[in-house]
């Protein structure tokens, strides 16, 4: 089955600790995207990456870091330095032959302990 | 400058009745995409519009790209329990990245 795959589904931070979101996709998108969603809000792009090897940073990206060694992964590390990292994380990715639509995986639920 | 507004923020409608939301921009958009969330899901692509004045329609949803290309709506006729969910408008940027709009809660009571 095509699709993204975000891991974990839940995960809990401690006080200064880095955490790291996995998102994997076998649809041979091109581009690839970090969204932070809190209760009741829209969707807010922290990262995204058009190509391997490269990526910008999208409204909220302080605290966040990611990289993009391989076209079908792009992790995302919450650092310590993201003070209020408690969210809905979702990645989604897209292709311009698609219109650039965008595919999203099922989510990871970030809380701090 | 890039934003996009929606309302209404909720909607609680009874099951059978109709339902729109609007979305709102102050500057022209190229193309506009709606997406549906339902409760503790990710958001899933619905339609894209592109031309001024646009409709189109999915079964009992009909969605309008205004003339000016600075609106947008999604109308639910006969709403149902499936219909429950949170309706996001995404407009493109020149990144290929989406900016959401805060969407539009719906809620149908059977």
């Amino acid at each position: 089955d095509g699709g993204i795959t975000q891991s974990p589904k839940y995960l809990f931070r401690k006080e200064g600790q880095n955490v790291t979101l996995s998102c994997e996709q076998n649809l041979n998108h091109d581009a690839m995207y970090w969204y932070r969603q809190d209760p009741g809000q829209g969707l807010r792009l922290i990262y995204y990456s058009q190509i391997v090897n490269d990526f910008q940073k999208g409204d909220i990206a302080e605290g966040y870091s990611v990289s993009r060694e391989k076209k079908e992964s792009f992790p995302l590390t919450v650092t310590s330095a993201q003070k209020n990292p408690t969210a809905f994380y979702l990645c989604a990715s897209s292709t311009e032959l698609a219109k650039n639509i965008q595919y999203f995986g099922a989510g990871t639920r970030l809380s701090v302990l | 400058g890039q934003q996009v507004m929606q309302i209404p923020q909720y909607q609680h409608v009874q099951e059978g009745e109709d339902f729109t939301t609007y979305c709102n921009s102050s500057t022209t958009l190229s193309n506009i995409q709606w997406y549906k969330q339902r409760p503790g899901g990710h958001p899933v692509f619905l339609i894209q519009l592109v031309k001024s004045g646009e409709v189109k329609k999915q079964k009992r949803l009909t969605f309008q790209f205004g003339e000016a290309k600075k609106n947008s709506s999604l109308h639910i006729t006969a709403t149902q329990t499936t219909d429950v969910g949170t309706y996001f408008c995404a407009r493109t940027t020149g990144r290929r990245a989406l900016t959401f709009g805060s969407g539009t809660r719906l809620q149908v009571q059977p």
